[in-house]
């Protein structure tokens, strides 16, 4: 079946050491987004990409960066992960932007742990 | 940008029909309202989109009234395996790519 991968599921990692969670996807689509969810939260949208087209949000800290090698896949990367980063992180993709095609698809996350 | 404003939890029994009204008084005359449900530990999942009257698939129906200023999620006869979260969000017109969640509504379904 077609589908969002992230891998790991669960990661966890040291403060201050950078850490590199990774998104792939078999649906072709044009899109690809990532979202930070801290518990009991709503997921919140760090960027997406369109295409090669990288769309940065305002609010999003310069400590998160990412990579779209090609199509398929899609990189977060923290460069100095502190204990407030600790969340799960959701990749997902759509087809395109326009609100007639505008479903998501979301993988299962990617839980990082901050010790 | 449209906020969206849902009740925070919601208790339901088996069997019964679950209506979900989310309110988004400024939407704009080209924005879609479409409803997401995410399970815990899981990614979350789209349910329906629409933009006014009624919409209905497998799932579930949203209604949407001509002021489009609210909208209702309805699903009938919950299982237990609709204990989740269900996200009402506003979706910008235009190529932005942005999905703004608001706090979401937790629904338990009791035996």
């Amino acid at each position: 079946d077609a589908m969002v991968i992230q891998n790991p599921r669960y990661q966890v990692t040291q403060f201050g050491k950078p850490v590199t969670l990774s998104c792939s996807q078999t649906l072709n689509h044009n899109v690809m987004y990532w979202y930070q969810q801290k518990s009991s939260q709503a997921p919140k949208l760090l960027f997406h990409y369109y295409d090669k087209d990288f769309n940065n949000e305002a609010d999003t800290p310069d400590n998160f960066q990412s990579r779209r090698p090609n199509t398929s896949f899609c990189f977060l990367d923290i460069r100095s992960p502190g204990l407030g980063d600790a969340a799960m992180y959701l990749c997902a993709t759509s087809r395109d932007r326009s609100s007639w095609t505008y479903e998501q698809y979301f993988g299962p996350g990617t839980r990082l742990t901050v010790t | 940008l449209a906020k969206t404003t849902q009740p925070i939890s919601m208790d339901s029994y088996e069997g019964q029909e679950v209506n979900i009204t989310c309110s988004h008084n400024n939407i704009a005359t080209n924005d879609y309202i479409t409803w997401y449900q995410q399970f815990p530990s899981q990614g979350p999942r789209f349910i329906i989109q629409g933009y006014k009257t009624k919409v209905t698939n497998e799932v579930a129906s949203l209604f949407i009234p001509a002021d489009r200023k609210s909208s209702t999620l309805s699903l009938p006869r919950v299982s237990l395996s609709d204990t989740a979260v269900y996200y009402c969000l506003v979706v910008l017109s235009g190529n932005t790519g942005k999905l703004i969640f608001g706090q979401g509504t937790t629904l338990q379904v009791k035996p």
